[in-house]
């Protein structure tokens, strides 16, 4: 079992709709969680992190955590064809390396 | 631009030789990592600096793999012998860990490596 998966995609949404990514991962242990976006050829880019129970929103994105499920998951709202890109979730164990899933691809088409 | 430069943006090398690649943290960052990544997956873990400090490296950091950061500045990443397998992308992140914070980590633009 991956320590941390995703849905390989793509995950395919129409302009101005709410696009919703998933993520589980195995360690109970883990304490941090990230969501990262990788346009194509590009490095990864911090879109943001949750470490708490619930949700956290910032701006038209929304990090949702489950711990008791394992569970971590990313809405955007009102999906532009610019959001057209891979996303990474990562898990921090001990507030040290990053342990990424293999990224949904997300297509927002108009 | 997250203020992570990486040096070189592109190496092509032919397998047997050594390649070196540079990352610049953001300046105040104290730790450093390094990841690699290949088509379709995520970034892996290769190493991480806490000021010069090398704390952890991932059993994927075979003897052929060296990483520095003298001074606990710049860090350097030497892959000798490449072989084909060692064709990925490689990229910096670097991160400001205070106490009880979260390790919230800044990629660079990654050294995207081909060994012909």
């Amino acid at each position: 079992q991956k320590e941390v998966e995703q849905n390989s995609g793509p995950l395919s949404v129409p302009e101005g709709a709410i696009a919703s990514l998933n993520c589980t991962y195995s360690d109970r242990g883990s304490q941090s969680f990230f969501w990262y976006r990788q346009y194509s050829g590009k490095s990864p880019e911090l879109i943001m992190f949750i470490y708490s129970n619930g949700d956290k929103e910032d701006g038209r994105f929304t990090a949702q955590l489950n711990k008791a499920s394992q569970y971590v998951s990313l809405l955007i709202r009102d999906s532009q064809p610019s959001d057209s890109a891979t996303y990474l979730c990562a898990v921090n164990h001990n507030t040290d390396k990053l342990i990424f899933g293999t990224g949904t691809r997300l297509q927002v088409f108009p | 631009d997250t203020g992570v430069s990486q040096d070189p943006r592109h190496k092509i090398t032919k397998r047997g030789q050594n390649v070196t690649f540079r990352c610049d943290p953001i300046s105040e960052h104290n730790r450093l990592y390094w990841y690699r990544q290949t088509l379709g997956q995520g970034p892996e873990f290769l190493t991480y600096f806490q000021n010069e400090a090398q704390l952890e490296k991932s059993r994927l950091l075979s003897d052929r793999f060296s990483a520095e950061r003298p001074k606990g500045s710049f860090s350097t990443l030497e892959i000798q012998r490449t072989e084909q397998g060692d064709s990925a992308m490689y990229l910096c992140a670097s991160s400001l860990l205070k106490g009880g914070g979260t390790d919230t980590q800044y990629f660079g633009p990654g050294t995207r490596l081909t060994v012909l």
